[in-house]
């Protein structure tokens, strides 16, 4: 069965830092293009990032292009995002979400329950 | 890019058909056959239910099905049943490797 475990959500003031990890398991991970997708509170979807199976590859929201880093770490069936220079509207539950191939593809399945990462003083 | 348009909600009785629309632009939904549509239920994480326009996932019943016509793509769900009631959300590939969503619908079965 296909496991995606997010973590490293929390509270952070506006400026700072936070690392969200996902941690993939009952799948071949370096098969597989992933993506975040993240939820703010009561609102929709909205797609944040995407990376190729060998990472050689990235891809950003508007939204965020410059201030978050996805990365992943084959060997340690793990991605990763880097989120720099928050802000209050980067307030969301951040979904990990796996892609159905190698490359990426703007479809995500399955998911995982998500971390809440809140941005505020 | 600006969010795709769905309509708020969207109602059926049990083992009738319900229809979601979702309208973007000849840059999005019009421009590329990547539309694809996900269920979410309550405090839960959305699930895939239709890809590329029309296909099914592995063990989506087949009860759902996607089309599309110019820039609306739908989403019908036929025989409706209770566990169907959920929030839905299309999305889009809207070029330079960007994704959009729709704001979602909420689906009762009465």
């Amino acid at each position: 069965e296909v496991q995606l475990l997010e973590s490293g959500g929390g509270l952070v003031q506006p400026g700072g830092s936070l690392r969200l990890s996902c941690a993939a398991s009952g799948f071949s991970f370096s098969g597989y293009a992933m993506s975040w997708v993240r939820q703010a509170p009561g609102k929709g979807l909205e797609w944040v990032s995407g990376i190729s199976n060998t990472g050689d590859s990235t891809y950003y929201a508007d939204s965020v292009k410059g201030r978050f880093t996805i990365s992943r770490d084959n060997s340690k069936n793990t991605l990763y995002v880097q989120m720099d220079s928050l802000r209050a509207e980067d307030t969301a539950v951040y979904y990990c979400a796996k892609g159905l191939t190698s490359g990426w593809y703007p479809w995500f399945d399955p998911w995982g329950q998500g971390t809440l990462v809140t941005v505020s003083s | 890019q600006s969010a795709l348009t769905q309509p708020p909600s969207a109602s059926g009785s049990p083992g009738q058909s319900v229809t979601i629309s979702c309208t973007g632009t000849s840059s999005d939904v019009g421009g590329y056959n990547y539309v694809s549509w996900y269920q979410q239920h309550p405090g839960k994480a959305p699930k895939l239910m239709i890809y590329e326009v029309i296909k099914r996932p592995s063990g989506v019943p087949d009860r759902f099905s996607g089309s599309k016509s110019g820039n609306t793509a739908s989403l019908t769900v036929s025989g409706l049943q209770a566990e169907d009631e959920a929030d839905y959300y299309c999305s889009s590939y809207a070029g330079n490797n960007n994704v959009v969503f729709g704001g979602g619908t909420k689906l009762t079965v009465l």
